[in-house]
C-alpha cells in the first residue's frame, strides 16, 4: 500500500511565482489536511479538505493561497506571489475518518519550498 | 483557539538517562495523540490516548493522559541515539476538525 505521495519534494521559486504543491493521500483516505512547518518549530494546520469540499481552512493566509480536492486527482495546495516569508516544509496527510474527531493521521515526506 | 504547548522545547539528554517531556492544552481534550519526526523526516504516529488517566507503554516509552484530560506527558527510559527527534503532541479542536499540534519536544542524544 502506497502512502501519502506528495510531490515534488523541493520546490525553489523566486519572488512573485507561483508554487504547486500535490498531495494524493492513501488509498481509501477521504479526507486530507494540509500543515506548515518553519525550521525549528511546529506543525502549523492550513485547511482541511474532503473531496470537492473546503471543511475547515481557518489556518490559510486570506490571500495568495489556496487549495482544492477534486473529485479525480491529487490535493492540490497552491501560493501564488510568493514571498521569502513562504519558504517552509509543507506536509500533507490523510485520514480514513469515518466519524466523530479526527484520529490517527499519516504525513507524506513533505515539500521543502524555498523562495529565492 | 485552542492551544497545545510542550515543554521542555529542547532536551539533552545522556545516553543511558531517562527524561519526560510534557503536553498542555488550553481546552479539554476528547483525546490526544503523540507523533515523532526524526531529523528532515516526516511526523510519524506513535499512539493515541483517550481516557482520563490512561497510561499506556510501548517498550521504552510511557505515556500518560491527565485526569481532567488537559495534558499528557511522554517518558523515555534508557534513551538510545534512535530516540533522536522531535516529539509532538496534538489534539482535535472543539469541532473535532483537525489537529492542533504543539511546538514539539527536539531531542538530542549524546553518546
Amino acid at each position: 500500500n502506497a502512502g501519502v505521495m506528495q510531490n515534488p519534494r523541493h520546490l525553489v521559486r523566486r519572488r512573485g511565482q507561483e508554487a504547486r504543491l500535490r498531495c494524493s493521500p492513501m488509498k481509501g483516505h477521504s479526507h486530507v489536511y494540509w500543515y506548515r512547518q518553519l525550521p525549528e518549530e511546529g506543525l502549523k494546520f492550513m485547511v482541511y479538505l474532503q473531496k470537492e469540499n473546503i471543511i475547515d481552512e481557518s489556518g490559510m493566509p486570506k490571500e495568495r493561497f489556496s487549495a482544492e480536492f477534486p473529485k479525480e486527482g491529487p490535493s492540490i495546495l497552491r501560493i501564488q506571489q510568493v514571498v521569502r516569508g513562504d519558504s517552509a516544509a509543507y506536509f500533507c496527510a490523510s485520514s480514513p475518518r469515518s466519524g466523530g474527531f479526527v484520529g490517527e493521521l499519516f504525513f507524506g515526506e513533505g515539500s521543502r519550498l524555498t523562495v529565492l | 483557539g485552542q492551544q497545545v504547548m510542550q515543554i521542555p522545547q529542547y532536551q539533552h539528554v545522556q545516553e543511558g538517562e531517562d527524561f519526560t517531556t510534557y503536553c498542555n492544552s488550553s481546552t479539554t481534550l476528547s483525546n490526544i495523540q503523540w507523533y515523532k519526526q526524526r531529523p528532515g523526516g516526516h511526523p510519524v504516529f506513535l499512539i493515541q490516548l483517550v481516557k482520563s488517566g490512561e497510561v499506556k507503554k510501548q517498550k521504552r516509552l510511557t505515556f500518560q493522559f491527565g485526569e481532567a484530560k488537559k495534558n499528557s506527558s511522554l517518558h523515555i527510559t534508557a534513551t538510545q541515539t534512535t530516540d533522536v527527534g522531535t516529539y509532538f503532541c496534538a489534539g482535535p479542536g472543539a469541532a473535532g476538525n483537525k489537529l492542533t499540534f504543539g511546538g514539539g519536544t527536539r531531542v538530542l542524544v549524546k553518546p
